[in-house]
């Protein structure tokens, strides 16, 4: 049974760099067929998908963040990361990995499988 | 990007109602559609996706419908562990978004 798990600083100064991994367990991260997301939470708020990366090189972003994110994988311990530069007091949420999944046309996918979330504070 | 509208924000309901929570897309996204249901302190789950499909091991009380614009998650017969919050996400072009959220809990 495939599980993931975040791990990360809690409290991140403003202005630096958010860093978080994502340990994937029961599966492989550098599978094609999945895209390993990352998604947050801010406190009392709905959901933002930050972006992806798939077959462990190819990546996309939520325009949304302005160039700050940077995910990246680690196939020899079976992770993927997320960096986001420049935080401020707005960065802080929830941090999720997920994973994406086809459906059964192959057309779209969805997040089939989530961690268990972290939460990471930017403190002035 | 596309904006996902969710109505109510949220519901008061009873054990054994009938529960239906409306998603509203700002442009067409054909049936791309995903349901997650979100308890406190705990990850989103995946319910229904392309707006009709059942996740492998979802009851079969939760239900999907809707194309283009519209969408419906109906669950039919309200059980305790059922009290959470419930978020829409497009699939259909990129950034993926999530509507802002139906709160369900006890009348």
């Amino acid at each position: 049974q495939v599980q993931l798990q975040e791990s990360g600083p809690g409290l991140v100064k403003a202005s630096q760099t958010l860093s978080l991994t994502c340990s994937v367990s029961g599966g492989s991260v550098s599978s094609g067929d999945y895209y390993w997301s990352w998604v947050r939470q801010r406190p009392g708020k709905g959901l933002e998908w930050i972006g992806y990366i798939y077959n462990s090189g190819s990546t996309y972003y939520n325009p949304s963040l302005k160039s700050r994110p940077t995910i990246s994988g680690d196939t020899s311990k079976n992770q993927f990361s997320l960096r986001l530069s420049s935080v401020t007091a707005a960065d802080t949420a929830v941090y999720y990995c997920a994973r994406g999944a086809r459906d059964r046309s192959g057309y779209t996918w969805y997040f089939d499988l989530w961690g268990r979330g972290t939460l990471v504070t930017v403190s002035s | 990007d596309i904006q996902m509208t969710q109505s109510p924000s949220s519901v008061s309901a009873a054990v054994g109602d009938r529960v239906t929570i409306t998603c509203r897309a700002s442009q067409d996204i054909s049936s791309w559609l995903a349901w997650y249901q979100q308890k406190p302190g705990k990850a989103p789950k995946l319910l229904i996706y392309d707006a009709s499909s059942l996740e492998s091991g979802v009851p079969s009380r939760f239900s999907g419908s809707g194309s283009e614009t519209d969408f419906t998650l109906t669950i039919s017969s309200l059980q305790p562990e059922d009290f959470a919050t419930y978020y829409c996400q497009q699939a259909h072009s990129f950034p993926w978004t999530f509507g802002q959220g139906t709160k369900v809990d006890i009348k």
